[in-house]
């Protein structure tokens, strides 16, 4: 099984629309952490929610997480053309401490 | 406001010769990684580095493979015999504190074409 699933693996919206991303995990988590990564480019820190949180937001980014069912979803409000880029969600699974388990992306196409 | 830098962003190598990417991680940052990310799949996790020692390492960082912070302020990532197989994108990322308590910040990248 793996560590950080997200859905769908592609989303394509108007600009303006809301885009929501969910990632799945499998272990208990200390915190789980968005990124974003235009094509080709680095991995660019969204946002940090951890385990005892259930909803945060940042700007345009509204991050929940249940770990009951060991999901998180991210969504982006009003999106832009410049939101276009794959999101991954990354876990810091309990008993590590020291590395991120990635998920498999969402590609987010924002089109004018 | 301080970043993750990368060298070289792209390293040509042929197989069987060692190749070194290097990283400067942001200055008051004490915790440092390295992940992979071979084309079109996810970023994997290589090794965690605290303290002048490796605190985790993955299955894929073999003997192949050494981490050193040769100074205060680069960090080293060496391949020793590269393969095919280690074409990828390398990621070097540093955290203030553990990842279990904070965020971890990543560079730009090392695209590493093995022929």
């Amino acid at each position: 099984s793996q560590q950080g699933e997200e859905d769908p693996q592609a989303l394509s919206i108007q600009e303006g629309e809301n885009a929501t991303m969910n990632c799945s995990y499998k272990t208990s988590i200390n915190n789980l952490q968005w990124y974003r990564q235009n094509s080709g480019r680095g991995l660019v820190h969204l946002i940090l929610i951890r385990s005892n949180e259930r909803e945060k937001h940042s700007g345009r980014l509204r991050v929940t997480l249940d770990t009951s069912k060991k999901s998180s979803s991210l969504l982006i409000t009003a999106s832009r053309a410049a939101d276009t880029a794959s999101y991954f969600c990354a876990t810091d699974a309990t008993g590590t401490a020291s590395k991120l388990t990635f998920g498999t992306g969402t590609r987010l196409q924002v089109t004018l | 406001e301080p970043e993750v830098t990368q060298t070289p962003s792209h390293q040509v190598t042929q197989m069987g010769q060692e190749v070194i990417l290097r990283c400067v991680p942001i200055s008051n940052h004490l915790y440092f990684y390295w992940y992979r990310q071979i084309l079109g799949q996810k970023v994997e996790f290589l090794v965690s580095f605290y303290n002048n020692e490796i605190s985790e390492k993955s299955e894929i960082f073999d003997d192949q493979f050494s981490v050193e912070r040769p100074d205060g302020s680069n960090f080293t990532l060496k391949i020793r015999s590269t393969k095919l197989e280690d074409s990828a994108m390398y990621f070097c990322a540093s955290s203030r504190r553990r990842s279990d308590l904070g965020e971890q910040y990543f560079g730009p990248g090392t695209r590493l074409t093995v022929t």
